[in-house]
């Protein structure tokens, strides 16, 4: 069975960083792109960021772009999110998802809160 | 960027009816070189992570029950729910995978009515 397991989520300032992870087990990790989706409070689902099995490709949401940085380590089976210079509106619960040939996304975590508020 | 929209925002429909929610995208997601929409179904329930229903549009993810089903092509698509059961209440999403960004459209409440 394949899980996701997030963690790293909570209260930061405005302007302040926060590195979210992604466990992952029951798959070969190396093998699938693997993305991470927000939802803000109350709102609708919107894509983040992707990253292709090796590393070698990523691509992110404009609204991210320069702040943060979608990485994996095959070795540890884990997926990270390094979110620098956060904004009140990065507010949002954040899915680790696999998505599979980087299209749609077969299989979530149960998401890890994050708060930028002062 | 591809604007998903769907309608309506909100249904409620009887145990055992036909729930019909409509997905229309900015442009057209049909991908004429292997002839797949390029498109995908969620359902999340309250308090839970959102599960894939349905990919390529009209293909059903393994295990998902067969009264779900995906149609229509290019930037007109729906998703139907024939007999509905009390487990599907939920909020429903449409995804494009066509183009960067992906987009989801902003969501449809199923309640019972």
């Amino acid at each position: 069975e394949v899980q996701l397991v997030e963690s790293g989520g909570g209260l930061v300032q405005p302007g302040g960083s926060l590195r979210l992870s992604c466990a992952a087990s029951g798959l070969t990790f190396s093998r699938y792109w693997m993305s991470w989706v927000r939802q803000a409070p109350g709102k609708g689902l919107e894509w983040v960021a992707n990253i292709k099995e090796d590393g070698s490709e990523r691509y992110y949401v404009d609204s991210v772009k320069g702040r943060f940085t979608i990485s994996r380590d095959n070795a540890k089976n884990s997926l990270y999110l390094q979110m620098d210079s956060l904004r009140a509106e990065d507010t949002a619960v954040y899915f680790c998802a696999r998505a599979l040939y980087s299209y749609w996304f077969d299989h979530w975590g149960q998401g890890t809160p994050v708060t930028v508020s002062s | 960027d591809i604007v998903m929209t769907q309608s309506p925002d909100s249904l409620a429909v009887s145990l055992g009816e036909r729930a019909t929610i409509n997905c229309k995208s900015s442009q057209s997601v049909l991908y004429s070189s292997n002839n797949k929409n390029f498109l995908a179904w969620y359902q999340q329930k309250p308090g839970q992570s959102p599960k894939l229903l349905i990919y390529w549009a009209s293909t059903r993810e393994s295990g998902v029950p067969d009264r779900f089903s995906g149609s229509g092509s290019g930037t007109d698509f729906a998703l139907t729910i024939t007999s509905l059961q009390a487990e599907d209440v939920a909020v429903y999403y449409c995804q494009q995978f066509y183009s960067s960004p992906w987009t989801f459209g902003q969501g449809t409440k199923l309640e019972i009515k």
